[in-house]
């Protein structure tokens, strides 16, 4: 049963910490995204990768978050140094070859709390 | 810019009823795929039904079918027989069909009651 995996599945910080969050994509897909799930905006993209490239990182902010792609099956997302405001949930998708590459699968998500 | 509205926050259904969860969208673009997604408590994000914009037949996947209005670019989703594990957040998505950019749109949700 082919899944997105995600590491940690809860993270508890206090600011000013750098936090690290994982994703292991379906393997054979070739695109990647993460998205941020708050109360106050909703499901917000905020990076997306195609062949390990990244193709839009508009969502975000980069004084702070990276994200990168080492290898096809490793997705990283990066917060440097973390903020109360970066509370939310974090998951990851991915899409492409196989299936229906219009579809995206979600991993479980990374909840993230920082004090 | 490509919005996607839902208008139910909340929704409520007896079990064994039928739900309609309500979903419009606004695009400029003709190639488009819709979604919804379902989100119970655990938070996992599951795809309950896709439909593709250039096909007019309504996607159905068991007891999830779609009522897709091209013209008055509306997406419901009726959820048939509600058992008590469909109560979730149902979000309707959309994605542009053209190489720019995948991601998808969120709506705000709507939350799904399902009464025994």
């Amino acid at each position: 049963d082919a899944r997105v995996t995600q590491t940690p599945r809860h993270k508890v910080t206090e600011m000013g910490q750098e936090v690290t969050m994982r994703c292991q994509p379906i393997l054979g897909h070739n695109t990647v995204f993460w998205y941020r799930q708050t109360m106050m905006q909703g499901l917000e993209l905020l990076a997306y990768f195609r062949n390990r490239a990244p193709l839009d990182d508009s969502g975000m902010p980069k004084d702070r978050f990276s994200a990168e792609m080492p290898d096809a099956t490793l997705a990283t997302l990066k917060i440097q140094p973390s903020e109360p405001r970066d509370s939310a949930v974090y998951f990851c998708a991915s899409g492409g070859r196989g299936g229906h590459t219009d579809t995206q699968y979600f991993g479980p998500g990374t909840r993230l709390t920082v004090l | 810019a490509q919005t996607v509205t839902q208008s139910q926050p909340e929704m409520s259904v007896q079990e064994a009823e039928t739900v309609t969860l309500s979903c419009t969208y606004d695009t400029s673009e003709s190639d488009y795929y819709l979604f919804w997604y379902k989100q119970p408590p655990s938070r996992q994000m599951i795809l309950v039904i896709r439909q593709e914009a250039y096909k007019q037949q309504n996607a159905t996947e068991n007891r999830f079918s779609v009522n897709f209005q091209k013209a008055a670019k509306s997406f419901s989703l009726k959820i048939s027989d509600s058992q008590l594990g469909d109560a979730a957040m149902y979000f309707c998505a959309y994605r542009s069909g053209g190489g720019a950019t995948n991601k998808l749109i969120f709506g705000t949700g709507t939350l799904l009651a399902v009464q025994p």
